[in-house]
């Protein structure tokens, strides 16, 4: 079956400009994670969903991050005027409820 | 609070030779831990994990880890190295309940040469 999938696969923005990044769940998947990974580091834990309920969001950067999955399947994490520090790689994790999660390509987002 | 450290951020092996690639993790609770491994431009793939029950794990390509729990330790190891399997390899740690966010170490990255 189909795995996670992402996309954009790449982001190059303008700071200032604000992005979206989409994340397709493995089909019946209840829990869904988003992680940036920043150059050369391990991936940081951002927002956690348990279908469309955002049950933590601890791992937000800042207010300008903000993340969605309306429906309970696929979620989007938006950026809003995007700063250079925000360049890094946006993965995507789902997973049966406590389960093995498994991760997308990541969006690699350049901000210039 | 729980965390992870892979010592050596990067380490290199002869095809052929043994890999050993460490991490140590900090649990004030009984930890479920993973390794993981990241082709270029791909994302993160489940090489084995321990949960509960035998300490020594199995996992994917002929990868096995073992929890030791007195050293806080869960190593990855490989007897004999392919030039596959270079990639960046990251350990993870998360525990019983709640809903199993991931804490990863800072990666490793190994290098196989002929």
């Amino acid at each position: 079956g189909a795995g996670v999938s992402q996309s954009p696969r790449y982001k190059v923005a303008k700071r200032g400009q604000d992005v979206a990044l989409r994340c397709d769940p493995i089909s019946g998947h209840v829990s869904l994670f988003w992680y940036q990974q920043a150059l050369g580091q391990g991936p940081e834990f951002l927002t956690y969903f348990q279908n469309e309920a955002q049950l933590d969001k601890s791992g937000l950067p800042s207010d300008r991050f903000f993340a969605e999955r309306p429906e309970g399947s696929v979620s989007t994490l938006k950026i809003q005027r995007t700063q250079q520090e925000d360049s890094a790689v946006y993965l995507c994790a789902s997973s049966s409820l406590r389960d093995t999660q498994y991760f997308g390509p990541g969006t690699r987002l350049t901000v210039l | 609070a729980q965390s992870v450290t892979q010592l050596g951020s990067h380490v290199s092996v002869s095809e052929g030779a043994l890999v050993l690639l460490r991490c140590n993790y900090s649990s004030s609770v009984p930890p479920y831990l993973f390794w993981y491994v990241q082709y270029p431009n791909q994302g993160l793939q489940l090489l084995l994990k321990y949960t509960t029950g035998a300490t020594l794990v199995k996992g994917i390509n002929g990868f096995e880890a073992e929890f030791k729990k007195s050293e806080t330790s869960f190593h990855l190891t490989k007897p004999s190295a392919h030039m596959s399997d270079a990639a960046e390899y990251f350990c993870a740690v998360t525990s019983l309940g709640g809903y199993n966010k991931l804490i990863f170490g800072a990666g490793t990255r190994l290098a196989v040469h002929p």
